[in-house]
């Protein structure tokens, strides 16, 4: 299966700055995932990275808020922009898994907002 | 109704016992089925994906029910690493460009 490394996996960061997790795949993949996970909850999809477009953000995300880069099909970035306490949360990145069953994750970020 | 509902947690069972997770899906154009485990402070992973003839993974055995619009795991002589959050996930409709819609998870606690 796809290895995706995350970083950083963890940080607390003052209310106001920005954030830029990052997530590197080992093999080409078209599109990645941007999810969050509130502490006790499923994922939500945050948007879907596609390499050479913008970004398709879900009800409730806008690119403002949270600035995604897909420079190629190994790699991306999400910002966490103007942070507030109610942005902490585990964000992971995901993209399928070669062979086409399921998808792989990254290793997650935990963000905490002071 | 939630596009992916699961039974509600914490599980808590002794270790050797069946268990079984049921999870029910609104969506009936849905084609893709699958459970991931995710321990604590860890990502999800794949656990298996669910195929219309049902599967089945050593003690693991994932079935379909399209009519009812259900998916099942089962857990066989469970082990005290089996302890973790199943997450049944489901691919939305086709105008959402077949998303993958996630259960909140339901909690397995294994006990000895």
């Amino acid at each position: 299966s796809a290895v995706i490394s995350q970083k950083p996996s963890r940080d607390i960061c003052q209310r106001g700055t920005s954030l830029t997790i990052q997530c590197q795949v080992d093999s080409q993949v078209t599109m990645m995932f941007w999810y969050r996970q509130q502490p006790g909850q499923s994922l939500t999809l945050i948007a879907t990275a596609n390499q050479g477009s913008e970004a398709t953000y879900e009800s409730g995300f806008v690119i403002d808020k949270f600035p995604i880069s897909r420079p190629n099909l190994t790699f991306s970035t999400l910002t966490v922009s103007n942070m507030s306490p109610e942005d902490s949360s585990i964000y992971l990145c995901s993209a399928p898994t070669p062979g086409g069953y399921g998808y792989t994750f990254g290793s997650g970020t935990r963000l905490t907002v002071v | 109704r939630k596009e992916v509902e699961q039974d509600p947690g914490p599980f808590n069972v002794p270790e050797g016992a069946t268990v079984a997770f049921n999870c029910t899906y609104s969506n009936s154009a849905s084609q893709s089925f699958f459970w991931y485990r995710q321990d604590c402070r860890k990502e999800p992973k794949l656990l298996m994906s669910v195929y219309s003839s049902g599967n089945e993974d050593g003690r693991f055995t994932a079935q379909l029910n399209r009519a009812s619009q259900y998916i099942s795991l089962l857990i066989r002589d469970s082990k005290l690493s089996d302890s973790a959050t199943y997450l049944c996930v489901v691919n939305g409709p086709p105008d959402s460009n077949y998303q993958l819609i996630w259960g909140a998870g339901t909690k397995l606690i294994i006990k000895p």
